[in-house]
């Protein structure tokens, strides 16, 4: 059973518009939510994370938000630029009891930037 | 500062035949971490270092799959026998703690014939 769903395979944006990308889990346990984003034969790269005290934390273009209530997290790209193409995956891990799982992550989502 | 280096990045073998995959985590990382790929799919993860200890390898196929990590740096995975659905890239990732986000490697692109 997938705890951690990206249910969007793929998303196509305007350059220069907003890319919003959605995430929604199931373990009320999580407390720790991830953004990584992969291009092609390259590992995942680290963007930006939120631990379940907040509702929101921004980098740059990249903001992510937190509904801990509605068990959805969702990362905003402002604005989208050609080489934010590529696919981003959702991530989320337990970090109470003095240590953390590894990552659960979902099956990512394909966001394509239109010229 | 260097990142995370795997290697090697590919590596194709018959079903049956033994395969070994390297990791050199990022200077001071003290938590390294196995994942394994399938194809449309997220990462998955396999064992969890901490040091040289492994605290959590409740997803490892323990009857073929098998990590150390000695002197809690450099850290090997390996598959005796490989079967066709071993085919997968598997990632090495590390942090410099169990609550620190987790930089990966490039992966090793494990293809069983």
């Amino acid at each position: 059973d997938q705890q951690v769903k990206q249910n969007s395979p793929s998303l196509s944006v305007q350059e220069g518009r907003i890319s919003i990308l959605n995430c929604d889990y199931t373990n009320s346990m999580f407390d720790y939510f991830l953004w990584y984003k992969k291009y092609p034969a390259e590992g995942p790269t680290f963007l930006i994370s939120i631990s379940s005290i907040k509702d929101k934390n921004e980098d740059g273009r990249f903001t992510v938000f937190l509904n801990k209530s509605a068990k959805h997290l969702s990362l905003h790209i402002v604005p989208s630029q050609p080489g934010d193409s590529a696919v981003y995956f959702c991530a989320a891990s337990v970090r109470t009891g003095g240590g953390a799982d590894g990552l659960t992550f979902g099956k990512g989502t394909h966001l394509i930037i239109q010229p | 500062e260097a990142g995370v280096v795997q290697s090697p990045r590919y590596k194709i073998i018959e079903k049956k035949q033994p395969v070994a995959f390297w990791c050199n985590p990022i200077s001071g990382h003290n938590t390294l971490y196995w994942y394994r790929q399938n194809l449309g799919q997220g990462p998955e993860l396999l064992i969890r270092y901490e040091n040289e200890e492994a605290v959590d390898d409740s997803q490892l196929p323990k009857d073929r799959f098998s990590a150390e990590r000695l002197k809690g740096v450099d850290s090997t995975l390996k598959i005796q026998p490989a079967e066709l659905g071993d085919s997968a890239v598997y990632l090495c990732a590390s942090s410099l703690g169990p609550t620190r986000p987790q930089f990966f490697g490039p992966g090793t692109r494990l293809t069983v014939l």
